[in-house]
């Protein structure tokens, strides 16, 4: 069972540079979401789908676009990075598109660095 | 608003001791769920329990228990006869009928031989 794949583990990116984080999930869940862990701060929501086509915006939206085209995959683009989303990235999907009942599963993380 | 404070940033124990780690919650809803993450030193963050508001019952799953009292709005978790591989990250996280969940900042816990 791959779950939920996130792709690059690693990433260092000088300010203003853009790029995308993988995340693909084999669970044919609806539910998918972005977090950003920081220390002493917890994990807090980017961004979150219930399903393809459709997007919202979590607590810490700023900075980050997402797009869901297909069931399975969720990417999460910085247009324009900053030291400020230096950070460690995660991603997550649940089987019911209501979060509030479900258990969510979540990815290794990208540890996100910004010069 | 809704917010989960863990006001433990770190706990150290020696093996076999227990310990217990606090998760305090606010919401205005009536309906919410609460959870425990565990986060090990590899990153991934594994689930422990999910406990909905209408119910209160404790909870045991071998060495973890779980005690959640609405009149305090606390959700805590303790583990008994603690392992080394209990070190790790906890989270206690809390939902409502919308679709985000908030994290507490976390508990590292450190079992030392």
């Amino acid at each position: 069972n791959a779950g939920v794949t996130q792709t690059p583990k690693f990433q260092v990116l000088k300010t203003g540079q853009s790029m995308t984080l993988q995340c693909a999930q084999d669970m044919n869940h609806e539910y998918m979401s972005w977090y950003r862990q920081d220390p002493g701060m917890g994990l807090r929501l980017i961004h979150y789908s219930v399903g393809a086509g459709i997007t919202d915006q979590g607590e810490v939206p700023n900075g980050y676009n997402v797009s869901r085209s297909t069931t399975e995959d969720f990417p999460l683009r910085l247009l324009s990075a900053a030291p400020s989303q230096t950070s460690v990235y995660f991603c997550a999907s649940s089987y019911s598109k209501v979060l509030a009942k479900n258990i969510q599963y979540f990815g290794a993380g990208t540890r996100l660095s910004v010069l | 608003a809704q917010k989960v404070t863990q006001a433990q940033t770190e706990i150290s124990v020696v093996e076999k001791e227990d310990v217990t780690l606090d998760c305090v919650y606010e919401t205005r809803d009536t309906t919410y769920y609460l959870f425990w993450y565990k986060q090990p030193p590899s990153g991934e963050l594994v689930f422990l329990i999910r406990r909905n508001s209408f119910d209160e019952q404790n909870e045991i799953s071998g060495r973890y228990s779980w005690n959640f009292q609405k009149s305090t709005s606390s959700f805590n978790f303790t583990i008994t006869a603690s392992q080394v591989v209990d070190s790790a990250v906890y989270f206690c996280a809390l939902t409502i009928n919308n679709n985000d969940m908030r994290f507490g900042a976390g508990t590292r816990l450190t079992v030392k031989p």
